[in-house]
């Protein structure tokens, strides 16, 4: 099982972004993948989880409009899209599977995605 | 939205000593709570869910016990390579909420 992540991406305020996370070694369709975010020396935040099988994706309140999750099963990609960057939102992504009996069980993560947003 | 507060913030071990970590809930998560360890430059690792079941590969010397709102990770005995931060997670709600985490150091 392996996730590859797309690599570091640097932009600036008000760009589109959309970054993705590559599954291999297993059926894509019945694992959840979510997505958490580490600001720069600070802890981690769930962002937002997708199905691919029924294509069901749930947010956290704190970013429910301000990214929006993804997944192509046909290429077994999960993508974190941003349609307007901020600079608060420089910080490493993180995508993991979720376990298909209960997505908190997250046993392989993605190496990460350094994402820099500056004028 | 249910905080999680971590505490201590930072824990000196020494190797072959027990390391306990404490982990509050603002409210009720029932069992629902997770731990993670992140070593520098890598991405987290799940140890512990349900508060108390081992994730795949884990060592036995890493448990987790507690309900409701008070949970505890133990490291029966650190080792050199336990040298992380840990977070608990509390998933009660869709994709919940971290604690701040606390940075093990090996004394």
């Amino acid at each position: 099982v392996l996730l590859v992540q797309s690599g570091a991406e640097v932009k600036k305020p008000g760009e589109s972004l959309r970054i993705s996370c590559k599954g291999s070694g297993y059926s894509f369709t019945t694992y959840w993948i979510g997505w958490v975010r580490q600001l720069p020396g600070k802890g981690l935040e769930w962002m937002g989880i997708v199905y691919p099988g029924e294509s069901d994706s749930r947010y956290s309140p704190s970013f429910r409009g301000q990214v929006t999750v993804s997944a192509d099963r046909s290429i077994s990609t999960a993508y974190l899209h941003w349609s307007s960057l901020k600079a608060s939102d420089t910080a490493m992504y993180y995508c993991a599977r979720g376990d298909r009996s209960g997505w908190y069980i997250t046993d392989y993560w993605g190496q990460g995605t350094l994402v820099t947003v500056s004028s | 939205e249910i905080v999680m507060t971590q505490s201590p913030a930072t824990l000196s071990v020494s190797p072959g000593e027990r390391a306990t970590l404490s982990c509050r809930a603002s409210q009720s998560v029932s069992s629902n709570l997770a731990w993670y360890q992140q070593k520098p430059g890598q991405a987290p690792r799940l140890l512990i869910y349900g508060a108390s079941t081992r994730a795949t590969a884990i060592p036995a010397r890493f448990s987790g016990s507690g309900s409701g709102t008070e949970f505890t990770l133990t490291i029966s005995s650190l080792q050199s390579e336990d040298l992380a931060v840990y977070y608990c997670h509390q998933y009660n709600e869709w994709l919940g909420t971290f604690g701040q985490g606390t940075k093990v150091e090996i004394k």
